[in-house]
């Protein structure tokens, strides 16, 4: 069974602080990474994939991948309240298919 | 203006019953996607779809059918509902069918209920 797992949260920080999400996956065959963002009632977007080993940044984003240890994080610097929303985390994997396999999410709550 | 549509937003049937949820994307893109996402969030495949193949994952019962009158729309059709399919059921679209390579655009859901 392909997995994607992330911790469910919630991941409370302040204003301003660094939130740190965290993903792992147990298919070694793992070629693409992907992190949505899903506020409440509504649908998931995406906001940044990454290929390959190491860290990409995109603004207050930053995503880091180590496929030795076959985690992915998602770093978002000068946190804002209005990233407070649930994080997915998706793979992909020819192994699986066309198809991207989602972890269940880490909430994230940013506190004013 | 809207990329990708579904209709309707809510659905709440009986047991037992037939239905279907509709998906529009007006983008231009060659492939469709359902996906379900229960009550503890997780977000699971369904069906890929372009004009060439359809993708089925293999752990989605076979009363759940896509239909796809043209490139623009897929269907989702629901046999015989049970309380488990309860959830929100969303329809996404990409340029291509490689999942690794297009992003996807995902519609505003359905959220089904089973009584």
């Amino acid at each position: 069974q392909k997995e994607v797992e992330q911790n469910s949260g919630p991941l409370s920080v302040p204003e301003g602080a660094i939130a740190s999400l965290n993903c792992t996956y147990s298919d070694r065959g793992s070629q693409s990474f992907f992190w949505y963002r899903q506020y409440s009632g509504k649908s998931p977007e995406l906001i940044m994939f990454i290929y390959s080993n190491g860290d990409k940044e995109d603004g207050r984003f930053t995503a880091q991948l180590n496929k030795a240890s076959q985690y992915v994080s998602l770093l978002i610097r000068d946190s804002q309240p209005s990233d407070s929303a649930t994080y997915l985390c998706a793979v992909y994997s020819p192994n699986a298919g066309n198809m991207l396999t989602f972890g269940g999410g880490t909430r994230l709550m940013v506190k004013p | 203006d809207t990329a990708v549509s579904q209709t309707p937003k809510y659905l709440v049937t009986q047991m037992g019953n037939d239905k279907s949820i509709k998906c529009e994307q007006n983008l231009g893109h060659d492939t469709m996607y359902w996906y379900k996402q229960d009550s503890k969030k997780f977000l699971k495949i369904m069906f890929s779809y372009n004009n060439k193949e359809l993708i089925i994952n293999e752990t989605v019962p076979n009363r759940f059918s896509p239909k796809s009158p043209d490139k623009a729309h897929l269907n989702l059709h629901i046999n015989s509902l049970e309380l488990g399919d309860s959830a929100v059921y969303f329809c996404a679209s990409s340029q291509g069918l490689a999942a690794h390579i297009f992003e996807q655009f995902f519609g505003p859901g359905t959220r089904l209920t089973v009584l």
